[in-house]
């Protein structure tokens, strides 16, 4: 069974670092994009990139390049994301998917969520 | 690239609901469009795939369609059933390959 299991909800001041991760079973990793979309309180999803692990080859929304990172580690199943230095505006949950397959430019399996909250 | 969604529907129990998703510019048969359903408090799930393929398990009353004439997709649910009652995310992607979501409709069930 696919299963991608995220990391806990987090409490956060601004100006500190944060990484978060997203962990895939049932499925070889390395073979399947891993995607990460935004859902700001009470608004719709945004994406925000996408990490092929096979490779490490990254994509970014142009609104999200150099305010994110998002990374994968191969050995452990696992895709990142962080960012450096936390804004109140970055208080969102966050869901990783999975991308159907190298033709389509969807999602077939998603985490359960890791609500972010950004507050001093 | 944008996709554009009714901000609400709704509908009463056994009957059939079509909800639309218009792209801004270009064909939107060019490229997939995906649905997604997001019930209050959970993740989305896959609803509709590859315009109008379901994912096992999805049943067979969600059905997805493409209009070229309109440059619109759309989602029908028919026998409406109470536990249908979510947001619904329309999803394709523009020439960049960046993925781009519909703004969510909200569907009620009464």
């Amino acid at each position: 069974e696919v299963q991608l299991v995220q990391s806990g909800a987090e409490v956060k001041k601004p100006g500190e670092s944060l990484k978060i991760s997203c962990k895939g079973s049932g499925y070889r990793f390395t073979n399947y994009w891993i995607g990460w979309v935004r859902q700001m309180p009470g608004k719709g999803l945004e994406w925000m990139g996408i990490i092929y692990p096979g490779d490490s080859e990254t994509r970014y929304r142009p609104s999200f390049q150099g305010l994110v990172t998002i990374s994968a580690d191969r050995s452990n199943s696992t895709a990142y994301l962080q960012w450096s230095s936390l804004k109140a505006s970055d208080t969102a949950i966050y869901y990783c998917a999975r991308r159907f397959n190298a033709v389509t430019m969807g999602f077939d399996y998603w985490g359960q969520g890791t609500l972010v909250t950004v507050s001093s | 690239f944008m996709l554009t969604q009714p901000h609400s529907v709704s509908e009463s129990p056994g009957k059939t609901v079509t909800i639309s998703c218009t792209g801004s510019s270009g064909s939107i048969a060019s490229n997939y469009v995906q649905w997604y359903q997001q019930r209050p408090g959970s993740a989305p799930t896959t609803m509709i795939y590859e315009d109008n393929q379901r994912p096992s398990g999805v049943p067979d009353r969600f059905s997805g369609s493409i209009d070229s004439s309109s440059n619109s997709a759309s989602l029908t649910i028919s026998g409406l059933k109470t536990e249908d009652e979510a947001e619904y995310y329309c999803q394709s992607y523009d020439s960049s390959k960046h993925l781009v979501f519909g703004g969510g409709t909200k569907l009620t069930v009464l």
